[in-house]
């Protein structure tokens, strides 16, 4: 029952930014926004989170919307080591669980 | 500074057999997940730990399936009898209580179960 909806794949070239949208037409107002990402043979990755605001990391910047339906995930320079699966997931922020549930993802494939 | 380690790595064994899935979360943290992993389902929540105490264990897919938290750093996945649809990559993960904290993976247990 994930509250996200992601395109299933993207390709991005090696150098340019990829953008990873994520549609949460359906989320409350205190629940955050979570990005991981799952590289080949590997558990999942956290990339970064949020609940309104624009957030940046060492790894990615994310853009939430100002209605909170839909954001971006931005890798500005991707590179070959960026191919994964990407997954949006929208956390509960009410009652005593913390846990993650995780959609079907976008498969993003960095070309060089 | 460790992350979340599991083992066995890889495991293979007949169908009957009973399998335990091993877990260390971070030090310090205190709550932990276990997941699995399959072509067919993604990733499904199993079962989730606060404090040592099952908290959320609708994920459990039958009661072949059990899981422990004897302490705040160990826990343990067991599957008794083992079937080949058991198959999968189980993954634990752990974070600090909370629902702003980042919860971090381990790198999996893949079974497989002939």
């Amino acid at each position: 029952d994930a509250k996200t909806t992601q395109p299933p794949s993207m390709d991005c070239a090696e150098g340019r930014a990829a953008n990873l949208p994520c549609n949460h037409s359906t989320i409350s107002g205190n629940e955050y926004v979570y990005w991981y990402r799952q590289i080949h043979s590997q558990g999942p990755q956290y990339i970064i989170h949020g609940l309104k605001n624009n957030e940046t990391n060492e790894m990615a910047s994310l853009i939430i919307t100002e209605d909170r339906k839909s954001s971006t995930l931005i890798l500005p320079h991707a590179t070959l080591r960026d191919t994964a699966v990407y997954y949006c997931i929208v956390r509960p922020s009410s009652g005593n669980t913390g846990k993650l549930i995780f959609g079907q993802g976008t498969t993003l494939q960095v070309k060089p | 500074d460790a992350g979340v380690i599991q083992s066995p790595r890889h495991e293979v064994t007949e169908m009957g057999q009973e399998v335990t899935l091993r877990c260390k979360p971070i030090s310090g943290h205190n709550s932990l997940f276990w997941y699995r992993q399959t072509m067919m389902r993604g990733l499904e929540l199993l079962i989730y730990f606060n404090n040592n105490v099952p908290i959320d264990d609708s994920g459990m897919p039958e009661d072949r399936f059990s899981a422990k938290m004897p302490n705040a750093s160990f826990s343990t996945l067991k599957i008794q009898p083992s079937e080949p649809r058991d198959s999968a990559v189980y993954f634990c993960a752990s974070s600090f209580t909370g629902l702003r904290n980042t919860i971090y993976f381990g790198e999996g247990s893949w079974l497989t179960v002939v």
